[in-house]
């Protein structure tokens, strides 16, 4: 079974550029995560989806984050403007269904300058 | 204060020691626990969790509760140079188990041959 899908894997960017962040979760799974991983901590969730659907972006600093997942299958977030304090690894995972295990792709590290 | 605290190491020990690793936390509502695994470049993955007071065990590895002083801990047994990770502990106030998870720092562990 193939995992949670990531890219890219590296991104090095400008203060107040725009970035975007892809991720196909596992084949089947309904529920999708946004987390945020600062250097030395443990991940933050930005925003979970069921399907194609916001469950939870309370956390999402939506002033320069948005996200969305089309179709309820891949997902895509962005960024922009950026700022320094948004250097970290940006890691999707996906569960089966709300409430199940939940699997992580490699993470999208992000560095801004 | 933070909800979840966690030792972040680095913790370094020889090989086939038993680990101990610990989390406390501050939010009673907390009802399943849970140890994600985190080798450097990947996701976290999980490695065990539970919702009551107690022991659980699977193979090498124990997860233990204690509700009434709001500590969780890890334990590993003859611990192996693979062992070598970051591991994080995370809880979540809900029965689901795997929803609006609040992760510790990670205590990165190293096993030396």
């Amino acid at each position: 079974e193939a995992g949670v899908a990531q890219s890219p894997r590296y991104k090095i960017i400008e203060k107040r550029q725009s970035v975007a962040f892809w991720c196909n979760p596992i084949s089947g799974h309904a529920t999708l995560y946004w987390y945020q991983q600062i250097l030395g901590q443990g991940p933050k969730l930005l925003i979970q989806f069921q399907n194609n659907g916001v469950v939870d972006d309370s956390q999402l600093p939506k002033d320069r984050f948005s996200a969305e997942r089309l179709k309820g299958v891949d997902s895509t977030l962005k960024i922009q403007p950026a700022k320094l304090e948004d250097s970290a690894v940006y890691l999707c995972a996906s569960s089966l269904e709300f409430g199940e295990t939940q699997y992580f792709g490699p993470g999208t590290r992000l560095l801004v300058l | 204060q933070k909800e979840v605290e966690q030792d972040p190491g680095p913790l370094s020990v020889p090989e086939g020691a038993i680990v101990s690793l610990n989390c406390t936390y501050s939010n009673s509502a907390f009802q399943y626990f849970m140890w994600y695994r985190q080798y450097s470049r990947k996701g976290p993955e999980l490695l065990m969790y539970t919702y009551s007071s107690g022991n659980k065990e699977d193979g090498r590895f124990t997860a233990q509760v204690d509700k009434s002083s709001k500590y969780i801990s890890l334990f590993i047994r003859d611990s192996q140079p693979s062992d070598s990770a970051t591991y994080l502990c995370a809880m979540s106030p809900s029965n689901f188990g795997n929803e609006k998870l609040t992760f510790g720092t990670g205590t990165r562990l190293t096993i030396i041959p």
